[in-house]
């Protein structure tokens, strides 16, 4: 069975700096895109960036990039999103999904990051 | 990017259909036929319901169907069922080779 699984909650101050994980099992995960996407409390899904595991070779939105990074380590199936310094509007869950152009069929479960003082 | 447009809220009476509307540009919807949409219950994750603009995974019901024309892409659910009330999401691959949400339109079953 294919399975995305996310890495815990986590509640940050401000400055801090943050790595959550989404790791792929089920599936060969070095042949898939994986990407990530940010719910703010209360609104919609916004589009983050992608990563191939099997090279890291990634793509940002432009809303987000130079704000994160996205990672992973295909030894152990896993994906990463980084932040270097918090900000309290980084207050979201994020999912992880499989990418594809027709859609995200498989999605984690979703890590809940909360940025507060 | 900009997000694609839905209509923030969207009601019908059970056993009624309705459609949600979901615009966008030549980049985006207009220039693929990769559209999809989103079914997500309060605290739940998001669920595909809709694939390459009128297809439906595995498991997703028959009331669920897809089109487009042009730069809008729409979803239509048919007989309405108190189960559907939820948000849904459009999206769409985009030129720049990454991918766009809408910014989702509540469903309410009345």
């Amino acid at each position: 069975e294919m399975q995305l699984v996310q890495s815990g909650a986590e509640v940050k101050k401000p400055g801090e700096s943050l790595k959550i994980s989404c790791k792929g099992s089920g599936y060969n995960f070095t042949s898939y895109w994986i990407g990530w996407v940010r719910q703010m409390p209360g609104k919609g899904l916004e589009w983050m960036g992608i990563i191939y595991p099997d090279d890291s070779h990634t793509r940002y939105s432009p809303s987000f990039q130079g704000q994160v990074t996205i990672s992973a380590d295909k030894s152990i199936s896993t994906a990463y999103l980084q932040w270097s310094s918090l900000k309290a509007s980084d207050t979201a869950m994020y999912y992880c999904a499989r990418h594809s152009l027709s859609g995200y069929a498989y999605w984690g479960q979703g890590t809940l990051v909360i940025v507060s003082s | 990017q900009s997000a694609l447009t839905q209509p923030a809220s969207v009601s019908g009476s059970p056993g009624q259909s309705i459609t949600i509307s979901c615009t966008g540009t030549s980049s985006d919807i207009g220039g693929y036929d990769y559209v999809s949409w989103y079914q997500q219950h309060p605290g739940k994750g998001p669920k595909l319901m809709i694939y390459d603009v009128s297809y439906r995974p595995s498991g997703v019901s028959n009331r669920f169907s897809g089109s487009k024309s042009g730069n809008t892409a729409s979803l239509t659910i048919s007989g309405l069922q108190a189960e559907d009330e939820a948000d849904y999401y459009c999206s769409s691959y985009t030129n720049n080779r990454g991918v766009v949400f809408g910014g989702g339109t509540k469903l309410t079953v009345l």
